[in-house]
């Protein structure tokens, strides 16, 4: 069964990084992933899409902030240099043969 | 600026049949670059897919919905929709309307990314 796995909770520093995980049920570890982030009371907005050697395609307008990585079944996305905006919900989303599945979602807290 | 706007009826009552359209701007859901997708959020909760068509119409469902949804593309109209039958309290959500992107993968052989959203409609379901 086709799986993604986040985190609940993380949380840094004005001007600090974080790192998000996402993690692939085993049996799908070479699939690519999606990042969304959801801020407060908006819809979700992608972010990018991130292979499993860690190529990363950003969608339009996002900062050279975000970053996106990759180690076995494990999907990161950096935040780097935080800001108060960056407070919001991250989902990472995979695919496959006429399915889409998300994760439960990060919630990043700015402090 | 392609844009997604969700519509419909903010409060359902329990068992009747929720619809809710999805109005396109600034693009066709007859490229063949695109298919189309809504996707729910529960109060507090996470996001779950509930389905996808392409844009000659062909439908694919959550299995867990697979029962109670339909979803169709009219391009006459350049809009797609939504309905959920026997709706419950447990229907409660935000309804995001969504675009996949399929310019570099086959989405009739494998899905790819959510690259573009709609802001969400609130659908309450209620006696």
């Amino acid at each position: 069964q086709l799986v993604l796995t986040q985190s609940p909770s993380a949380s840094a520093s004005l001007g600090a990084s974080v790192r998000l995980t996402c993690t692939l049920s085993g049996a799908h570890s070479n699939y690519p992933i999606a990042w969304h982030q959801q801020q407060p009371l908006k819809g979700p907005r992608f972010l990018m899409r991130l292979t499993h050697d860690g190529t990363h395609i950003k969608g339009d307008g996002i900062s050279d902030r975000f970053s996106g990585s990759s180690s076995g079944a494990e999907r990161y996305l950096t935040i780097s240099s935080l800001q108060s905006e960056d407070e919001a919900d991250y989902y990472c989303q995979t695919w496959g043969t006429g399915i889409h599945v998300f994760g439960g979602g990060t919630k990043v807290t700015v402090l | 600026q392609l844009q997604l706007q969700e519509s419909g009826p903010g409060l359902v009552k329990p068992s009747e049949t929720l619809s809710l359209i999805c109005s396109v701007s600034g693009g066709s859901v007859s490229n063949r670059n695109y298919f189309w997708g809504w996707i729910r959020q529960p109060p507090g909760k996470g996001l779950e897919w509930i389905a996808t068509v392409d844009y000659s119409g062909s439908p694919y469902y959550n299995p867990s919905l697979r029962s109670r949804v339909t979803i169709s593309v009219d391009t006459s109209k350049n809009q797609f929709s939504l309905k959920l039958g026997s709706v419950t309290a447990a229907d409660t959500a935000v309804y995001f309307c969504a675009r996949l992107d399929c310019t570099t993968t086959s989405c009739h052989a494998f899905f790819d990314a959510f690259d573009m959203w709609g802001q969400g409609t609130t659908v309450i379901v209620s006696s």
